[in-house]
C-alpha cells in the first residue's frame, strides 16, 4: 500500500466550480508537506508547502491545509478555469502520491 | 531560459543498449534529483545529489549510474537497457538539501524500450 494516498483519482467539474482533493499519508518521518500541479506532458510544478506547525497556505486561488494529527491534507481550488486542468500531486517528505486527474469542463 | 532543462525529450531503444540522459539547471540550486514515473503515474526518487555528492540512492538496480560533473549537471547512464525501464524520468532540482524551498522540476524524458 502506497504511504500517500489521493482521493479522487479523477475529477471533473465546470468552469468556475469550486473542488477539494484529499491526501492521507501514513509516511513518518515528516519533514514536509507539498502539493504540485502537473500539466500533460510537463514536469510538476510546485503550488505550496507546508511544514509540520502550518496547517494552511494559499497560492491565489489554491488553498491547502494540513492536519497533522490525522495525517490529512486537502487542496481546495476556488472558482476554477480551463487551465486547472491538470494532475495534482501530493508529496509526503519524499514519497509521492499517484495524483488527482483534474478536468474542467466550459 | 529554461531552468530545468533535460535532453532528449523522447529517446527510443531496443533492449540491452546503453543510453544517458541529461540534466542541467541554471538556478543556482545545491540538490539535484532523479525521480522515474511509471505507467500508473506514481513519481519515485531515484537518486538525490548534494553538491555533487551522492545523497538518496533509492533501491535502484546498478544499471543505472548517476554522474554530476559539477553542482549545475546530473546526468543518468542506463546500462543494459530492460523493458521494465520504459517510463519516464524525470530530473529536478532545489536550493538546498532538506530545505522546505520547491523542487523544479524539468519536463521529463519519455524512455520507451522495444
Amino acid at each position: 500500500k502506497n504511504q500517500v494516498e489521493q482521493s479522487p483519482q479523477s475529477l471533473i467539474i465546470l468552469e468556475g466550480k469550486n473542488c477539494t482533493l484529499q491526501c492521507n499519508y501514513t509516511v513518518s518521518p515528516f519533514s514536509n508537506l507539498r502539493w504540485y500541479k502537473q500539466d500533460t506532458g510537463r514536469g510538476p510544478v510546485s503550488l505550496t508547502i507546508m511544514t509540520f506547525s502550518e496547517n494552511t497556505k494559499s497560492n491565489g486561488r489554491y488553498t491547502a491545509t494540513l492536519d497533522a494529527d490525522t495525517k490529512q491534507s486537502s487542496l481546495h481550488i476556488t472558482a476554477s478555469q480551463l487551465s486547472d486542468s491538470a494532475s495534482y500531486i501530493c508529496v509526503v517528505s519524499v514519497r509521492f502520491g499517484a495524483g488527482t486527474r483534474l478536468t474542467v469542463k466550459p | 531560459d529554461t531552468a530545468v532543462s533535460q535532453t532528449p525529450k523522447y529517446l527510443v531503444t531496443q533492449m540491452g543498449n546503453d543510453k544517458s540522459i541529461k540534466c542541467e539547471q541554471n538556478l543556482g540550486h545545491d540538490t539535484m534529483y532523479w525521480y522515474k514515473q511509471d505507467s500508473k503515474k506514481f513519481l519515485k526518487i531515484m537518486f538525490s545529489y548534494n553538491n555533487k555528492e551522492l545523497i538518496i540512492n533509492e533501491t535502484v538496480p546498478n544499471r543505472f549510474s548517476p554522474k554530476s560533473p559539477d553542482k549545475a549537471h546530473l546526468n543518468l547512464h542506463i546500462n543494459s537497457l530492460e523493458l521494465g525501464d520504459s517510463a519516464v524520468y524525470f530530473c529536478a532540482s532545489s536550493q538546498e538539501w532538506g530545505s522546505n524551498q520547491p523542487q523544479h522540476f524539468g519536463d521529463g524524458t519519455r524512455l520507451s524500450i522495444l
